[in-house]
């Protein structure tokens, strides 16, 4: 069973405009949350990330959404650019767990 | 430079011929761990290591070991590889004992099982 979910397999996006990624998590357990992004034939690199106690977090032009009570979250990119184009893997964490579970990840394409 | 090196970055291998894929970091991090990325499965963590001489199964780890001798190495053994290991392989590092703060992730090795 799945615990963090990215439903979108991809999404393309126009340079200038919004970009928003989704993420659901089904345990509740789930205290911490991450952004990774990933550029082929790299390793994920860390993005952004929001503590539970927080709804929103902002980081230039990526700001992180969560909604405790919809197991929700969603990363903003505003504006996009091409060079965001990448894998975006959502990632969560429980506190006295050490295991951080991810999503299947979600392709971002932003053309010119 | 605060980095994570994986060797080999690319790797083909018969059935049953043992490997292991080497993993340092020059950050001093505690928590160490492996990953493998498959297409339509995202990340999956295979073993974790939360310092020295300390090691634990992650979601994925049949077919796999690790060991922890010092702290700045995180090597992953693959006693007798399968094809359905073929996957990119991901080496992680982090300061605190849990994940609950930035990884440093490798390049990544590729390997392929024949």
């Amino acid at each position: 069973d799945q615990q963090v979910k990215q439903n979108s397999p991809s999404l393309s996006v126009q340079e200038g405009r919004i970009s928003i990624l989704n993420c659901d998590y089904t345990n509740s357990m789930f205290d911490y949350f991450l952004w990774y992004k990933k550029y082929p034939a790299e390793g994920p690199t860390f993005l952004i990330s929001i503590s539970s106690i927080k709804d929103k977090n902002e980081d230039g032009r990526f700001t992180v959404f969560l909604n405790k009570s919809a197991k929700h979250l969603s990363l903003h990119i505003v504006p996009s650019q091409p060079g965001d184009s990448a894998v975006y893997f959502c990632a969560a964490s429980a506190r006295g767990y050490s295991t951080l579970t991810f999503g299947k990840g979600t392709m971002l394409l932003v053309s010119p | 430079e605060a980095q994570v090196t994986q060797n080999p970055r690319y790797l083909i291998t018969v059935t049953g011929k043992k490997l292991t894929v080497t993993c340092s970091q020059n950050m001093n991090h505690e928590y160490m761990s492996w990953y493998r990325q498959d297409p339509g499965l995202g990340l999956r963590q295979i073993y974790y290591s939360m310092n020295v001489e300390v090691t634990d199964k992650g979601d994925v780890p049949e077919g796999y070991k690790v060991s922890r001798k010092e702290k700045r190495n995180f090597p992953l053994i693959l006693e007798s590889p399968s094809p359905n290991q073929t996957s990119l392989y991901f080496c992680a590092s982090s300061l605190f004992g849990q994940m609950n703060t930035e990884a440093f992730f490798g390049q990544g090795t590729r390997l392929t099982v024949v």
